[in-house]
């Protein structure tokens, strides 16, 4: 079956602006991650959803940071007034549910470039 | 706060090699260890997944160990070959969710 995916695949933009990042998970997995990860280091946490609501946002670095899962399957991740620290690889992953069992299956990610 | 440290940041080796990968963790009260592997550009693949009360998985040529008292784990690859090329992540669930923390990564090169 489909896989994760992840649009756009890449995202330039100006310091300033806002964007939006779309994840469609597995079909059927009710957890989804989203991480950010910079060049070099490992993926960082940011938020996670079971089913339509935000079970842990810990991880988002500030109130510029938003996510939404309205029916419970696509999820955007929204950057206001972006900067350019923000540019990063978004990663997006899902599992069947949050648990010690189940790996998490990831997208490809979008690059975003914030000039 | 759990940290993942993994050990070598990089690697060069010819083809045919076994390879031991390693990653330790500060804290050892975890849900499990998992190993993926990233190819440049793209997105993670599960490779390895070791529940807490487990202490080791196989899948073909890979295998993985844990050491939880030692905050320790292994991922040893047998009779390595150029596709095996990619950066090897190591990611520990701990705490109060199921939610992961990475550690930097191996960068593998298997040259012909």
């Amino acid at each position: 079956g489909a896989g994760v995916s992840q649009t756009p695949s890449n995202k330039v933009t100006e310091k300033g602006k806002y964007v939006e990042l779309r994840c469609d998970p597995i079909s059927g997995h009710t957890a989804l991650y989203w991480y950010r990860q910079s060049l070099g280091q490992g993926p960082e946490f940011l938020i996670y959803f079971q089913g339509t609501g935000a079970a842990d946002d810990s991880g988002l670095p500030n109130d510029r940071f938003f996510a939404v899962r309205p029916e419970g399957s696509v999820s955007t991740l929204k950057i206001q007034r972006t900067e350019r620290g923000d540019s990063a690889v978004y990663l997006c992953a899902s599992s069947p549910r949050v648990s010690g069992a189940d790996t998490q299956y990831f997208g490809p990610g979008t690059r975003l470039t914030v000039l | 706060k759990q940290e993942v440290t993994q050990i070598p940041a990089a690697l060069s080796v010819p083809e045919g090699e076994n390879l031991v990968l390693n990653c330790s963790f500060t804290d050892s009260a975890i849900y499990n260890l998992q190993w993926f592997r990233q190819d440049p550009g793209k997105g993670l693949t599960s490779l390895l997944l070791i529940q807490s009360s487990q202490r080791e998985q196989t899948s073909g040529r890979l295998n993985a160990s844990l050491d939880k008292s030692s905050g320790r784990s292994t991922l040893y690859i047998a009779a390595s070959q150029p596709g095996d090329s990619a950066t090897y992540l190591c990611a520990v669930a701990s705490g109060g969710s199921y939610i992961p923390t990475f550690g930097r990564g191996t960068s593998l090169i298997v040259h012909p």
